[in-house]
């Protein structure tokens, strides 16, 4: 069964900083990852998506990587604002055995300190 | 502009009632999906449908129950056998080719009274 983690669970940083989200899965199997923001009350947004034959994407500040074999992807956010706050979430879209199905993981709050 | 809408934006069920969730795309794409979101936890997948007249049953189908008779359709009916119903809801579409990714709704917030 797919699971996917995201470390950390929550963080904090103060307005200007770089910095790096973690996603790991167990299965190897994927179509691709695709990392969305969620803000309090609201849908999810695709900020990146990534194929399992690519090692990375990038939009704007936002870089995301895949390491596919080691099952890892980080998404790096660069110089963050506070409008970056929101929370994270990224899933994996499975192969046949999974059904054609996104997994996430339970996603890493961030706060972005002015 | 193409997108995918949900409603009601926000829904409250009295003990025993069956309630319908609402969810339209205009995206043209052949999959949906419904998944629930609980406070600390990832989203879980009640059911999706990949083509017109089918769908199957996700992690979590018990106590729900969908249709899907246009491609543009997707509702959801949350029955009186689901205990615990009080969630956000999510609906979203893909291209069933795997390399394009997934549109979500904007979620209805559901709450038992």
């Amino acid at each position: 069964k797919q699971e996917v983690t995201q470390i950390p669970a929550a963080l904090s940083v103060p307005e200007g900083e770089n910095l790096v989200l973690n996603c790991s899965f167990t299965d190897s199997a994927i179509y691709n990852l695709q990392w969305f923001r969620q803000d309090p009350g609201k849908g999810l947004t695709s900020l990146l998506l990534i194929q399992s034959s690519q090692r990375e994407q990038t939009s704007g500040r936002l870089n995301a990587s895949l390491d596919k074999s080691s099952g890892r992807s980080t998404l790096y956010i660069a110089a963050s604002q506070p409008g970056d706050s929101a929370t994270y979430l990224c899933a994996v879209h499975g192969e046949v055995e999974y059904g054609n199905k996104l997994v996430f993981g339970a996603g890493t709050i961030l706060r972005v300190k002015s | 502009d193409g997108g995918i809408t949900q409603s009601p934006k926000y829904l409250f069920r009295k003990e025993g009632q069956n309630v319908t969730l609402s969810c339209e795309q205009n995206l043209n794409h052949d999959a949906m999906y419904w998944y629930r979101q609980d406070p600390g936890q990832g989203l879980r997948l009640i059911y999706y449908s990949q083509i017109v007249n089918d769908f199957q049953k996700g992690d979590i189908a018990e106590g729900y129950s969908v249709s899907r008779e246009k491609k543009e359709s997707f509702p959801l009916t949350v029955t009186s056998a689901q205990k615990n119903p009080t969630a956000f809801y999510l609906c979203a579409s893909s291209s069933t080719g795997e390399e394009l990714g997934y549109t979500f709704g904007s979620g209805t917030r559901l709450t038992v009274v």
